[in-house]
């Protein structure tokens, strides 16, 4: 079946450390993108990437950094600068920057 | 900037009656899209609903239309003969005309009563 895959579901992180969390997808999209969602909140846009080796920052970037090696690849890692990186994490694709986006499960980030 | 602004926190309904949720938007690009999206408790994002500015017909997919009225930038959902399992989160979201990001709301939450 096609979709989008993140892993893991959930992930502890003790303070000061990195942890890169996968989205994965089989949908043949080009475009992907990574969100942010606090408690009672909406999503807000970390990275996106239109085109493989290309990515731009989106609203709230400062703290993490993301790769696209691959066109099925967008790996998002949560740098030790990111001063409050709780929070739930949804990767999202569509096959053109336009159209509907489709999301992953989503990994629970709690840091310890 | 552009805005998307959902002023009910949380709504009830009864289960088979219809229900409206708000959202109103701003921007001052004449190209964008509108999108409706629903949150279970697992915490996905299932898409529902998509509208664009230029179209001349409000959306409609199945029991969810969308109350489109572009001069008071308003983008209502309205989800007709509600069930248990519409019990969620749903998000209004806008998409900027450059990158394809989206603009979310703050949510409302529906609970459907039997």
């Amino acid at each position: 079946d096609g979709g989008i895959t993140q892993s893991p579901k959930y992930l502890f992180r003790k303070e000061g450390q990195n942890v890169t969390l996968s989205c994965e997808q089989n949908l043949n999209h080009d475009a992907m993108y990574w969100y942010r969602q606090d408690p009672g909140q909406g999503l807000r846009l970390i990275y996106y990437s239109q085109i493989v080796n290309d990515f731009q920052k989106g609203d709230i970037a400062e703290g993490y950094s993301v790769s696209r090696e691959k066109k099925e690849s967008f790996p998002l890692t949560v740098t030790s600068a990111q001063k409050n990186p709780t929070a739930f994490y949804l990767c999202a694709s569509s096959d053109k920057p336009h159209n509907e986006q489709f999301f992953g499960p989503g990994t629970r980030l709690t840091v310890l | 900037a552009q805005k998307i602004t959902q002023t009910q926190p949380g709504m009830f309904v009864q289960e088979k009656e219809a229900v409206t949720l708000d959202c109103t938007y701003d921007t001052s690009d004449p190209s964008y899209g509108l999108f409706w999206y629903k949150q279970p408790s697992s915490g996905e994002m299932i898409f529902l609903i998509y509208q664009g500015s230029y179209d001349q017909q409000n959306a409609t997919e199945g029991r969810y239309s969308l109350n489109f009225q572009k001069a008071r930038k308003s983008a209502n959902l309205v989800i007709s003969a509600s069930q248990l399992g519409d019990s969620a989160m749903y998000f209004c979201a806008m998409r900027e005309n450059q990158g394809g990001k989206l603009i979310f709301g703050q949510g409302t939450e529906l609970s459907v009563k039997p």
